[in-house]
């Protein structure tokens, strides 16, 4: 079945220090692939996505290329804040939404002044 | 804005109590879905429905069940809670059953605790 890997962490990183959240995946088909995140207390918001090959979804900072030919999904910032101190889900969906999201494991990451 | 309304955001049931968890959201989705969220876990899928009256299992379906009378509510029962059912619940609803590129929109989670 459908699985996705990510590291899990918690990554510490120094305030605008640069992000990489790997993020692979294994899938039947083509999914679709999305990047999730939850600030402490809140449920998940959609961070970022991309639906085909060679896309780049972009939100707030936020950078990652679907890549078919590595399976991957990497997360990416130049320059963090203590403001994106969250967990990140690296997540993919394949059954044209109705069977659900299959997530990753969740990355913490912390940001420090 | 849109909106996932989960009932509670904290619970505290007795073991062997059945408990509701509901959720409702206004955005005249199709597809709703309920998530258990564990340290070290992730989310994994409860159930999920795309459709009123539907609804078909996900990966941990044991001890749970589910309801759907209506477009916008989606209940989560636990027949019989036990302490290893305490966990962070997410509900979540889409939309366009088919479409590959379906945004998921979550509510806050409510936090179970089963003594």
């Amino acid at each position: 079945g459908d699985s996705v890997t990510q590291m899990e962490g918690p990554v510490t990183l120094s305030e605008e220090a640069f992000l990489t959240i790997n993020c692979t995946y294994t899938a039947t088909g083509y999914p679709s692939l999305f990047w999730y995140v939850q600030y402490p207390g809140e449920g998940l918001q959609l961070l970022l996505k991309a639906t085909k090959a060679d896309d780049k979804g972009s939100n707030k900072g936020f950078e990652a290329t679907y890549r078919k030919e590595t399976t991957s999904f990497h997360l990416e910032k130049g320059s963090v804040q203590v403001s994106d101190s969250a967990v990140y889900f690296c997540a993919l969906s394949e059954g044209g939404g109705a069977d659900g999201l299959t997530f990753g494991k969740g990355t913490h990451l912390i940001i420090q002044p | 804005d849109v909106k996932v309304t989960q009932s509670s955001r904290y619970l505290v049931k007795r073991t062997g109590e059945k408990v509701f968890l509901e959720c409702v959201q206004d955005m005249d989705h199709e597809n709703m879905f309920w998530y258990r969220q564990d340290p070290g876990l992730g989310l994994r899928l409860i159930y999920f429905s795309y459709d009123v009256k539907m609804k078909e299992k996900g990966d941990i379906p044991e001890g749970y069940s589910v309801s759907r009378e209506k477009k916008e509510r989606f209940s989560l029962i636990l027949e019989s809670a036990s302490t290893n059912q305490t966990s962070m619940y997410l509900c979540a609803s889409s939309s366009e059953t088919g479409a590959l590129n379906t945004e998921a929109f979550f509510g806050q989670g409510t936090r179970l605790t089963v003594v």
